[in-house]
């Protein structure tokens, strides 16, 4: 499997503009989460989803961020409109919970992450 | 989920064994301790969990204190590669959980 996989790894652009960063979470898997990190807030949950569902999203900072997952394979993540304050890296993973394996329920897989810089 | 404290920063020889303390003295029956890195530029990468036994995988090894208020983690021969931020966390298993990553521990192997 080529694991979890963003795009696109780094995005440039300037305020106001919409801004839609994109997931492609491992086969089979039934949770996915989107991540931001910046040097401040460290590493914070924005939301994430349970087969295709969202569960908690009392991560996301504001109206102007949403996030959608219209099928197993694939989630988006938007922000409209941008703000110089949103530039951070957003890192999106994949879980499997209801799995047989029950050793590796919540191990969570991580992608390479979008830099996504604000101007 | 119960909160962790971890040192900010640590240094480790290259060879030798790296051990990396947290602290998690609210943890409660039904919660895990997980341990996830961060190579720099990288997404977080899992490590290794356990509830009360100690555990191994071909990572590391994960030593969890009898009353489960503390746990460290052990690299046995730390390379170069292991320089990263490390991660301890504390969340329940199954649905509806989520992982909350503090600031960790920054360690840095030496040559």
């Amino acid at each position: 499997d080529a694991g979890v996989i963003q795009s696109p790894r780094h995005e440039v652009t300037e305020m106001g503009q919409e801004v839609t960063l994109r997931c492609k979470p491992i086969s089979g898997h039934d949770y996915l989460f989107w991540y931001r990190q910046t040097m401040m807030r460290g590493l914070e949950l924005l939301i994430y989803f349970n087969n295709n569902v969202p569960i908690d999203d009392s991560g996301m900072p504001e109206d102007r961020f949403s996030a959608k997952m219209p099928n197993a394979s694939f989630s988006t993540l938007k922000i409209q409109p941008s703000e110089p304050r949103d530039s951070a890296v957003y890192f999106c993973a994949s879980s499997l919970i209801g799995g047989r394996d029950s050793l590796k329920a919540n191990e969570q897989f991580f992608g390479p992450g979008t830099r996504l810089t604000v101007l | 989920d119960a909160k962790t404290t971890q040192p900010p920063s640590m240094d480790c020889a290259e060879g030798r064994a790296a051990n990396l303390p947290c602290n998690h003295s609210t943890i409660s029956g039904n919660e895990y301790v997980y341990w996830y890195r961060q190579i720099h530029s990288q997404g977080p990468q899992y490590i290794i969990h356990g509830l009360k036994n100690n555990e191994t995988n071909e990572m590391a090894s994960l030593i969890i204190t009898e009353d489960r208020k503390s746990s460290t983690l052990i690299l046995p021969h730390a390379t170069l590669r292991d320089t990263a931020v490390y991660y301890c966390i504390v969340s329940r298993r199954g649905s509806n959980y989520k992982l909350t990553f503090g600031k960790g521990t920054l360690l840095t192997v030496n040559p």
